[in-house]
């Protein structure tokens, strides 16, 4: 079935650069996702990456996809402090019991200290 | 534009209560989904629904009950409240098609006594 991984934790210090890593498991996968949650609250869709593709940048965020490896990050440039929230990789896929929903992984809560 | 609304955003249910969580989204969405959310495992899909009158079961559907009559509800039931239903649940809709973004509700944190 689908697996999407994520490590669990991230600490910077504020201006540097984050990268967050993920992997997943479904080949038929033709999105992906990274999604931000910040304390108490919902999902908020950050960006997005169509799976033939292997760059996307967007201001401060670039996804980069290695698709044979089955390998997504999402590198936050001169990270600031409002930038601390747990970050969520998600994939859609075409197939199995989830058609056309998305399968999240883990998230990875991102710390960054002044 | 509400978007996706939850109710209620806090419940205490004693175990074997029933209880519905509602969610509305007013954006005339197909696709409707619940998740919860447990320290450390990310978002799991318990139902979904593709259009007014058609749900499915998502990764954990056991103990939960839904019901799409209309394009803009999708109301989630515990038919007898249990522990391990203690979580933070979150409501989603999109368009149909890979491309739409998801829209979520700001939650529902459900604690089970």
């Amino acid at each position: 079935g689908e697996d999407v991984e994520q490590s669990l934790f991230l600490s910077v210090r504020e201006g540097d650069s984050s990268v967050i890593n993920c992997t997943y498991t479904d080949s038929s996968s033709t999105y992906l996702y990274w999604y931000k949650q910040e304390p108490g609250a919902g999902l908020q869709l950050l960006t997005y990456i169509f799976s033939n593709m292997d760059m996307k940048q967007d201001q401060r965020l670039t996804v980069l996809l290695n698709k044979k490896d089955k390998h997504l990050s999402l590198r936050i440039a001169d990270t600031q402090t409002g930038d601390s929230a747990i970050y969520f990789c998600a994939e859609r896929s075409l197939y199995g019991g989830s058609q056309g929903n998305l399968i999240f992984g883990k998230g990875t809560k991102l710390s960054v200290k002044p | 534009n509400a978007g996706v609304t939850q109710t209620p955003k806090f419940q205490v249910l004693k175990t074997g209560q029933s209880m519905t969580l509602q969610c509305a989204q007013d954006m005339n969405h197909e696709y409707m989904s619940w998740y919860r959310q447990d320290p450390g495992m990310g978002l799991r899909l318990i139902h979904y629904s593709v259009g007014a009158g058609i749900t499915d079961q998502g990764e954990v559907p056991n103990g939960y009950n839904v019901s799409r009559s209309t394009t803009e509800d999708f109301p989630l039931r515990l038919l007898s409240a249990a522990p391990s239903q203690t979580s933070v649940y979150f409501c989603a809709s999109s368009r149909q098609g890979f491309t739409t973004e998801a829209f979520f509700g700001q939650g529902t944190r459900l604690t089970v006594v």
